[in-house]
Formats: C-alpha cells, structure tokens, sequence
C-alpha cells in the first residue's frame, strides 16, 4: 500500500511559541493531503484540505491563522500550529489522496506546556 | 454536518468467536471506508466500498455498503489476538473515497480476551 511519513512523530512545546509538523507522500505524489486531529479517545475531525500550489481550504471552526498549511510541492504538505496553547495539544494525523482511497500517516503527538 | 453513528462503541470478545460492527448515517456517502488504528498511530485502511449493495472481503474481514447508501457493517471472523484496536467507518460524499476529506464514525474499541 501507499506510505505516508509524517515529522516529527512527537512534539512538546512551550505555550505560545509555533510548531511545524510535515506530511510526506513517500511513493506517490498527492494533489491532495487532509490534515485531522484526533483529541484522546475521540474520532477524527477533518481540520483541513490542503491541495498542492494552491490555499487551503478550511473546516467550519478551524482557524486558519492559527493553523497555517502549505502545499508545496506534490510529496509535502506542513501544518504549522501558530502560538500554541494548551489547549491545541492532540495527535495530528495527515492524509495523503489517490485517486480512490485515502492513506494516512502515523501521526503527530502535540503537547503544549 | 453528516454524522456517522458507530455501534458497538466496545466489544469484549473470546479469541475465535466473529465480531461484527455497523455504521449509520442521517445523509447519502457514495463511498465507505473501514479503518483499523492502533494506539499511537495513524488508521489504517482495511477495506474501501465504491458501491450500493458491494459486499467486499479481505482476508478475515467482510464488509458490505447498504442498499441505502446511509449504512455500513464490518465483520471479523475467528477473531484472534493481533485484531485488538479501533476500527473506525468513514464515509465520503463522493465517488472515490480519495476525493474528499473523510467522516468518521466514533469507533469500536475491540478487546480480546484469550
């Protein structure tokens, strides 16, 4: 199947300050990622469609200024949480498109101190 | 926004006997999708169905797409350990799961007892 990377695989950060976390397409080139985020024990939530050379688009409540994602290229899209708060911790999952299924990456664990 | 409503929310299941799970949804998805996550790590995909009434197996799995296009069930036989996780529905709006960001159901937390 399809390999999707994502780095780093964890993250803590102090409040306030920003975090990267990049999402790469290891063997195919993806159009399309999505970025979720899975809070504990819960599903996840669809945060945002990121499509490659063009601006994301964005869930109902999710801020975009606060989570800014770039598509640059057909292997790499990046989410970066801006001024995180403790309230922004969450495991952070990206998924890369093919034409019929969706594949995933093995996440991002955020903690904001 | 569409819902998916995932049952059982937990099964305590003896290893070998069959396990079986469903998904249903107020709205239409055009593609279903069954995902296995475990802890600490991404979903991974178990089986896609494109089609009304698609009954599709991998392995030890069998899922089927409803007739209705708002339900979706996923069945494990002779359940053994490595199958422990959360399985998790999804649904997409369209045609090809890849197209769209994915609906999730609230997942069935599957525990084996040996």
């Amino acid at each position: 199947g399809a390999v999707v990377s994502q780095h780093p695989s964890w993250v803590i950060c102090k409040s306030g300050t920003s975090v990267k976390i990049e999402c790469r397409s290891l063997d195919f080139q993806a159009t399309t990622m999505f970025w979720y985020r899975q809070f504990p024990k819960q599903s996840l939530m669809l945060m945002a469609t990121s499509n490659e050379g063009s601006k994301a688009t964005y869930e109902q409540g999710v801020e975009k200024d606060k989570f800014l994602i770039n598509h640059a290229s057909l292997t790499l899209s990046t989410l970066t949480v801006t001024s995180a708060h403790p309230e922004d911790s969450s495991f952070y999952i990206c998924s890369a498109r093919r034409p019929l299924e969706q594949y995933f990456g093995p996440g991002t664990r955020l903690t904001v101190t | 926004g569409q819902q998916l409503n995932q049952s059982p929310q937990s099964m305590f299941i003896q290893e070998g006997e069959d396990v079986s799970m469903n998904c249903t949804s107020s709205s239409i998805f055009n593609t279903w999708l069954w995902y296995k996550q475990d802890p600490g790590e991404g979903p991974v995909l178990l089986i896609a169905l494109y089609k009304a009434g698609e009954l599709t197996s991998n392995g030890r799995l069998t899922a089927q797409f409803g007739i209705t296009r708002k339900d979706s069930f996923l069945n494990i036989s002779a359940s053994i350990p490595s199958d422990v996780g959360i399985y998790f529905c999804a649904g997409s709006s369209n045609s090809g799961g890849g197209a769209d960001g994915l609906t999730f159901g609230k997942g069935t937390h599957l525990i084996i007892q040996p």
